[in-house]
């Protein structure tokens, strides 16, 4: 079984750039949740897809914004970059959307606005 | 408006000796909690959880007590070992509509277990 994959790993980029994260969810997970981690601070929800579609959003403007596709795996985008967007982004996948699901968390894709 | 609350960043404990964790919530609505465990360059990764209608639950090293009346919880691990080096994240979901699994963490305690 595979986990949550991520890509890519690492990323530079420069204000006011545009960038695109995926992320590939657990074999059998419907629901995918990105969660924004800055340094010294717990991970921070962004939004949740679930069966394709936006089940809930954090407290982020609507430059983030992401998508999910048929088989699962989700997009996270983010235009007009902030130095403060610099952070670890998770993204989580569980078998379905309910608050008792256990979500299993990526290894995050680190993004550096310069 | 930080709803879980880690207040202590850091905690250093000899191999071998308890480490007690603490986490403090402030949404009455929260009725699920949950511990997670980071190591540099991994996601959080599940540890264990305790339902509001619980006090206590174990699992072998380790303990997550609650504290409703304190909106207080803490994770206890026995014996301590260097492997459990890690940042520690306490966190809840909200029970509402619309992303009812979204997670509010708390800000995570570095724990360092010396050998």
């Amino acid at each position: 079984e595979t986990g949550v994959t991520q890509s890519p790993t690492h990323l530079i980029k420069t204000r006011g750039q545009q960038v695109t994260l995926r992320c590939s969810s657990q074999s059998g997970h419907n629901t995918v949740s990105w969660y924004q981690q800055a340094l010294g601070q717990g991970p921070q929800f962004i939004f949740q897809y679930y069966r394709e579609e936006e089940n809930g959003r954090g407290n982020f403007p609507p430059r983030f914004s992401g998508l999910q596709f048929p088989n699962y795996s989700s997009e996270l985008n983010v235009n007009a970059l902030e130095l403060d967007d610099s952070a670890l982004y998770l993204c989580a996948s569980s078998l379905d959307r309910g608050p008792y699901n256990e979500q299993f968390f990526g290894p995050g894709t680190r993004l550096t606005v310069l | 408006d930080q709803q879980v609350k880690q207040n202590s960043p850091s905690l250093s404990v000899q191999e071998g000796r308890i480490s007690i964790l603490n986490c403090d919530y402030t949404n009455s609505m929260f009725d699920y909690f949950l511990w997670y465990k980071k190591y540099p360059a991994e996601g959080p990764t599940f540890l264990i959880s305790i339902s509001s209608i619980k006090d206590k639950n174990e699992d072998g090293r380790f303990t997550v007590f609650l504290n409703k009346s304190a909106k207080h919880l803490s994770l206890h691990i026995v014996p301590s070992q260097p492997g459990d080096s890690a940042v520690y994240f306490c966190a809840a979901p909200r029970g509402e509509a619309g992303a009812n699994s979204k997670l509010t963490f708390g800000k995570g305690i570095t724990l360092s277990v010396r050998p």
